[in-house]
């Protein structure tokens, strides 16, 4: 099951905040973001495991509740480089599915000058 | 470090024919997943490959295989060509069996007329 992402597009102002969430039906054990710029491969941004670990852009911040089966990415201060689409992908149960990724349908992320 | 590398970029095929992408993963990457992007699904998970098994399946039709060869490259095949096959394929790899994080190559946009 596809996890779903909200809002589906934001438009900011450099300078200002975002947060964009994940939901999923389904139990999460893992979750990655991606950013995705038009006509270029998604670049990864973060991943967070079920238990806590973390690994990522040091700008970049998200958090994953377990309990609400949720992750959301916390973008500050937005520059005009951060627009883009982005992704969530969740992984699936054990270490040797994190690696088979369902992705959410994305959110357009535009800054503004 | 290099970066993932695909080829071809682009390709042209006809309906009925059959086509082989190729993926070269970072070097120390012994995991390769393949996945599927378009307009209307988004990013879909085909498969993913670890030291030259399949670990990860997605829910593709038998057309879509692929094999992983022992320096970790990676190719996909998809026989009997349809319309619907045209999209953008991308391949990630991933360290696969303590870090989990994908690396995107640039892709292949396979168009099928």
């Amino acid at each position: 099951q596809q996890p779903v992402q909200s809002p589906q597009a934001v438009i900011l102002r450099e300078g200002e905040d975002a947060v964009i969430n994940c939901s999923s039906s389904k139990a999460l054990y893992s979750v990655h973001w991606y950013r995705q710029k038009h006509g270029e491969a998604p670049v990864f941004l973060m991943i967070l495991l079920k238990g806590g670990e973390q690994k990522g852009h040091e700008k970049i911040s998200a958090s994953f509740n377990e309990k609400k089966q949720q992750s959301s990415l916390y973008l500050t201060a937005s520059q005009l480089s951060y627009s883009g689409t982005y992704f969530c992908g969740t992984g699936g149960a054990g270490g040797t599915s994190y690696g088979k990724l369902t992705f959410g349908q994305g959110t357009i992320l535009t800054v503004h000058p | 470090k290099a970066g993932v590398t695909q080829t071809p970029r682009y390709l042209i095929k006809t309906r009925g024919q059959q086509v082989t992408l190729s993926c070269s993963p970072i070097s120390g990457h012994r995991s390769v997943s393949w996945y599927q992007q378009t307009p209307g699904q988004g990013l879909q998970f085909l498969f993913e490959y670890f030291s030259e098994t399949q670990r990860n399946k997605g829910n593709f039709p038998g057309r879509f295989s692929g094999r992983q060869f022992s320096n970790s490259r990676s190719e996909m095949n998809v026989s009997t060509l349809e319309l619907g096959d045209s999209a953008l394929y991308l391949c990630a790899s991933s360290e696969g069996l303590r870090s989990y994080e994908q690396y995107f190559g640039p892709g292949t946009r396979l168009t099928v007329t």
